[in-house]
């Protein structure tokens, strides 16, 4: 049963502390999304990679988020220094090329900035 | 700016009855349309969509509607079961872009 995982599922830390967020895609999938989800404004892209090259991170704010894909299994995404705002549910989610409609997500990363 | 609108952020339906979930988009660009259904603490899976050439897709007891016109969709779910009791997000693409644009999400309670 192939499915995206992502890890840690919940944490919380101190305004100012770094948190790093991992996805593991399905195997085989080529593109991979990071996401975020708040109340007002639903599902937000952060940026999205195809073939391990970020194609597109204009959706996250660029002086303290960063997503990297070390290789094929691993997605990272970086916030730091934390803060109170960035407290929302990150989901991964991993596709093919060319088919939008099959993004898998993952069960997301809830994550609380005090 | 919210390309992708989800006015209702929740709705109430009884058993056996037809649930009408609305989404309008703002982008004419936008050429490929998804309904995402959402469980508490699990990511969204695609349920249905529709390509801009169709007015109209069926899938059981789902069905899309397209107007394009009004830049409008709406997922009908017929008759409505417990187990849609979901966030249901109404999604769009560009031609050409892997990107999907989100709406901010429809709370569905089907009262048995």
């Amino acid at each position: 049963d192939a499915r995206v995982t992502q890890t840690p599922r919940d944490k919380v830390t101190e305004m100012g502390q770094e948190v790093t967020m991992r996805c593991q895609p399905i195997l085989g999938h080529n593109t991979v999304f990071w996401y975020r989800q708040t109340m007002m404004q639903g599902l937000e892209l952060l940026a999205y990679f195809r073939n391990r090259a970020p194609l597109d991170d204009s959706g996250m704010p660029k002086d303290r988020f960063s997503a990297e894909m070390p290789d094929a299994t691993l997605a990272t995404l970086k916030i730091q220094p934390s803060e109170p705002r960035d407290s929302a549910v990150y989901f991964c989610a991993s596709g093919l090329d060319g088919r939008p409609y099959e993004q898998y997500f993952g069960p997301g990363t809830r994550l609380t900035v005090t | 700016d919210q390309q992708v609108k989800q006015n209702s952020p929740s709705l109430s339906v009884q058993e056996g009855r037809i649930s009408i979930l609305n989404c309008d988009y703002t982008n004419s660009m936008f050429d490929y349309f998804l309904w995402y259904k959402k469980y508490p603490a699990e990511g969204p899976t695609f349920l249905i969509s529709i390509s801009s050439i169709k007015d109209k897709n069926e899938d059981g007891r789902f069905t899309v509607f397209l107007n394009k016109s009004a830049k409008h969709l709406s997922l009908h779910i017929v008759p409505s079961q417990p187990g849609d009791s979901a966030v249901y997000f109404c999604a769009a693409r560009i031609f050409g872009n892997e990107k999907l644009t989100f709406g901010t999400g429809t709370r569905l309670t089907i009262i048995p």
